[in-house]
């Protein structure tokens, strides 16, 4: 069973610093792995999709990496704002699954002014 | 990306009623949708998945007597949360995805409680 697991689970920053948010998941048999934002009582906001053959992909401010093999994501921000301040969900497509995604618990990100 | 609108964003029922929530497709056909859940400070857990036409197959220790589904069309899929008790309340969120599309989308989510 694929299980994700998000480190740490908050975080504060001040305004200005750079940072890494870590997921790690069980099984490597993934279609895609998918990082989204949540600010508090809203949806999801998808911020980037890494497809199992792809190493990393950007978006701004935003980096996020993926080792498959090693069952590993980062999502590196940059710059850090007090609008980043959210939780920050990481999560995968199983093979098995078809498009179900299993999600981590996530990480609250806290950027001080 | 696509979008996936549900509505309400969020009700207020009394215990004992039945709540509906509809997600939407707005501009392509969501061929399976996805219903999670998620409680205060943790994370989405899926409920149940449905194909358009089909029933709806449920997760693990989900009721599905109690959250009923229904994916009539290629654009609507609606939960309905039978007889509601406080223990109900919680963030309810749709995605839907297309036949050969490896992204889902996400709705809005809506805010139940139950009182």
């Amino acid at each position: 069973k694929q299980e994700v697991t998000q480190i740490p689970a908050a975080l504060s920053v001040p305004e200005g610093e750079n940072l890494v948010l870590n997921c790690s998941f069980t099984d490597s048999a993934i279609y895609n792995l998918q990082w989204f934002r949540q600010d508090p009582g809203k949806g999801l906001t998808s911020l980037l999709l890494i497809q199992s053959s792809q190493r990393e992909q950007t978006s701004g401010r935003l980096n996020a990496s993926l080792d498959k093999s090693s069952g590993r994501s980062t999502l590196y921000i940059a710059a850090s704002q007090p609008g980043d301040s959210a939780t920050y969900l990481c999560a995968v497509r199983p093979k098995e699954y078809g498009n179900k995604l299993v999600f981590g618990a996530g990480t609250i990100l806290r950027v001080k002014s | 990306g696509a979008v996936v609108s549900q509505h309400p964003s969020w009700v207020i029922c009394k215990s004992g009623t039945s709540v509906k929530i509809e997600c939407r497709s707005l501009d392509f056909q969501a061929t399976t949708m996805f219903w999670y859940r998620q409680f205060p400070k943790q994370s989405l857990m899926l409920m149940a998945t449905s194909n358009e036409g089909s029933k709806a197959t449920y997760e693990q220790g989900v009721e599905k007597d109690k959250f009923l589904i229904n994916h009539a069309s290629l654009t609507l899929s609606t939960l309905t949360v039978t007889s509601a008790h406080p223990e109900d309340s919680s963030f309810y969120i749709c995605s839907a995805s297309s036949t050969g599309v490896t992204e889902a989308f996400f709705g809005q989510g809506t805010r139940l409680t139950v009182v």
